[in-house]
């Protein structure tokens, strides 16, 4: 157990629906990632959040947001959803807002839209 | 985005070999990490590297981050069957977004 918290472990949801992806991180983490991981892209870096602010951006879609409460704990919210955005959504957490000793992974939320 | 490439792409390797696998990108960058991913679990780190040139143990692994600073090996020596899986190498130089290679996938055959 690694100590970061996704829910669910599982999701399966149909085009154009809207579904929430959780993430609790490690304790004492203040800082949280969302990576989305597919077949043909690999590990794709969407957002980071520090203690509540958005303080990275990558390739993010528009339809896709993300939020860090005052627990710490995030939320990835993805709409309109697609068949290409079946993949793998990882949450990380790590201490610092900077993360150069690495990340803490959680087990990923695998996401299958039909 | 930034083109990080891992070969070889998959080894099939018998236990007790010891396996070799790089890592090579278009820039160059300062932090280089080594994850290793199993089946339905996120990645785990296993090595972190930032000096050019340094060499890092850990355990049976050992890593060296290139004189460049544009590419890194990951060596594991006298494999065992829970090496199997996708080692991944990562890079940054901000700290906050890291880039993922494209993964080296792991079979050990017993």
């Amino acid at each position: 157990d690694s100590g970061v918290t996704q829910t669910p472990k599982h999701l399966i949801t149909a085009t154009g629906q809207r579904v929430t992806l959780r993430c609790s991180p490690r304790s004492g983490d203040l800082s949280v990632y969302w990576y989305q991981q597919s077949l043909d892209q690999g590990l794709q870096f969407l957002i980071q959040y520090y203690n509540g602010e958005e303080r990275a951006k990558g390739n993010i879609l528009e339809r896709f947001s993300a939020q860090q409460f005052p627990d710490l704990h995030s939320e990835l919210n993805l709409s309109s959803l697609e068949l290409g955005d079946s993949a793998l959504y990882f949450c990380a957490s790590s201490p610092l807002v900077q993360a150069n000793y690495g990340y803490t992974f959680g087990s990923g939320t695998r996401l299958t839209v039909v | 985005g930034q083109q990080l490439n891992q070969s070889p792409q998959s080894m099939f390797i018998q236990e007790g070999e010891d396996v070799s696998m790089n890592c090579t990108s278009s820039s160059i960058f300062n932090t280089w990490l080594w994850y290793k991913q199993d089946p339905g679990e996120g990645p785990v780190l296993l090595i972190a590297l930032y000096k050019a040139g340094e060499l890092t143990s850990n355990g049976r692994l050992t890593a060296q981050f290139g004189i460049t600073r544009k590419d890194s090996f990951l060596n594991i020596s006298a494999s065992i069957p829970s090496d199997v899986g996708i080692y991944f190498c990562a890079v940054t130089n901000t700290g906050n977004q890291f880039y993922f290679g494209t993964g080296t996938s792991l079979t050990v055959i017993p």
